[in-house]
């Protein structure tokens, strides 16, 4: 079963603003990832966090991590059109599997 | 780098017909590759992971009968859904991983779009 749930399903913003979402998940972790699907098309890894590495940034993307509430954020800055996808976060309990959240939405409006 | 390539990206099919998707890392040895199911605006579901060389390992649910998996070389991996039904009409996804360990990305492929009439 999919262990991630991720918050908001879907976010509607303007081009410019800030999109954040959210990846809540129940078991212990090794790492944390953070993927992005256009439609119709494959999952393009964005950013990997560790299981002790508290915030991660790239470009204009900025992941946090924390292990004691089981979430994970992601943040994209000044968003714009073609950001618009679904961002999916996936974990790795274990060794080598991953287990993918259930996505987030994400349309930005030009 | 690390590219990894699938095909066909779409399949329109008779109910009953064998269909093969393959899914190739071009720049790198894959050992492990695996292969997800995905429904309209849903997530992945994992559907068995490839192994090179050996048994694919299945997940709960999922047919080793229906879905079958060879992996016969470090960059290739195939699956082949035997005696298509409607109800398999889905999108198949394939990834590969980098030395196999989960503190690594996966790279994926871009999907194949199977309808089956």
């Amino acid at each position: 079963s999919q262990q991630g749930e991720e918050d908001p399903q879907a976010l509607s913003i303007q081009e410019g603003e800030n999109a954040t979402m959210n990846c809540s998940y129940k078991t212990s972790i090794n790492n944390l990832q953070w993927y992005r699907q256009n439609s119709g098309r494959g999952l393009v890894h964005l950013i990997l966090i560790r299981s002790n590495e508290r915030e991660k940034h790239s470009g204009r993307l900025r992941v946090t991590l924390d292990t004691s509430k089981k979430s994970s954020s992601l943040l994209i800055t000044a968003s714009r059109a073609a950001d618009t996808a679904s961002y999916f976060c996936a974990t790795v309990p274990g060794t080598y599997k991953y287990i993918f959240g259930t996505g987030t939405r994400l349309k930005v409006l030009a | 780098g690390a590219v990894v390539s699938q095909h066909p990206s779409r399949v329109i099919c008779k109910s009953g017909t064998s269909v093969k998707i393959e899914c190739r890392s071009l720049d790198f040895q894959a050992t492990t590759m695996f292969w997800y199911r995905q429904f309209p605006k849903k997530s992945l579901m994992l559907m068995a992971t490839s192994n090179e060389g050996s048994k694919a390992t299945y997940e709960q649910g999922v047919e080793k009968d229906k879905f079958l998996i060879n992996h016969a070389s470090l960059t290739l991996s195939t699956l082949t859904v035997t005696s298509a039904h409607p109800e398999d009409s889905s999108f198949y996804i394939c990834s590969a991983q980098l030395g196999g360990q989960g503190n690594q990305p996966q790279h994926f492929g871009d999907g194949t779009r199977l309808s089956i009439l």
